[in-house]
């Protein structure tokens, strides 16, 4: 089964505050894709980063950061020193391999950084 | 970069109407085109894919006489709600695909259905 488990489903944290958002998938596949998307209050779906399943590689991008483990299926988010800009839905989705081209989403984290 | 048009942003409309969104890629060619379906602080739950000149592919329990698909040419895919009822009432949002293979997924900003 192709499935992505978002488990936190709220988090709120102060202004300044590190905070990170797991993601566990599971697919047979051997090859895929991890995205992360950022939903903010209007709806529109923001892109934040794709990794495919042979780069292992952590990323940094500013003030996000992604670790990528195939060993646990997880490809977890942190963002450092939180914004209340940062305030949204964080959804993480999973491209099986075949060309369909589908993404299967989990359910979303919404993040609350207060001031 | 790539952008998707999506019309309308939101739409209220009776029950018995049918409702059309549209969704058009800007600046690049769409072969593939997804339609999801979101419920108030729910996941995002693909409806159907469409390639150009193609009959969408439904997925599993998306009744296809209801939701009705068109992906006539390469840049405009259609989705109308026929015969719409409350519980249609969702945020129903598109994603375009340019070239089969390419990883770039472009969402359109989303239209927020009720039915009244």
């Amino acid at each position: 089964a192709q499935k992505v488990t978002q488990a936190q489903t709220e988090i709120s944290v102060v202004e300044k505050e590190d905070v990170t958002l797991d993601c566990v998938y599971e697919t047979r596949d051997t090859t895929y894709y991890l995205f992360w998307y950022k939903q903010p209050p209007s709806g529109e779906l923001v892109f934040l980063i794709r990794r495919n399943s042979f780069d292992e590689q952590n990323e940094i991008s500013g003030r996000y950061s992604w670790n990528f483990q195939k060993s646990t299926s997880s490809f977890n988010f942190t963002i450092t020193a939180s914004q209340v800009v940062d305030s949204a839905v964080y959804f993480c989705a999973l491209r099986p391999s075949g060309n369909t081209g589908k993404l299967i989403f989990g359910q979303g984290t919404t993040l609350q950084v207060k001031p | 970069g790539a952008v998707v048009s999506q019309h309308p942003s939101w739409v209220i409309c009776k029950s018995g109407t049918s409702v059309k969104i549209e969704c058009r890629s800007l600046d690049f060619q769409a072969t593939t085109m997804f339609w999801y379906r979101q419920f108030p602080k729910q996941s995002l739950m693909l409806m159907a894919t469409s390639n150009e000149g193609s009959k969408a592919t439904y997925e599993q329990g998306v009744e296809k006489d209801k939701f009705l698909i068109n992906h006539a040419s390469l840049t405009l895919s259609t989705l109308t709600v026929t015969s719409a009822h409350p519980e249609d009432s969702s945020f129903y949002i598109c994603s375009a695909r340019a070239t089969a293979g390419v990883l770039g997924y472009t969402f359109g900003s989303g239209t927020r259905l009720t039915v009244v």
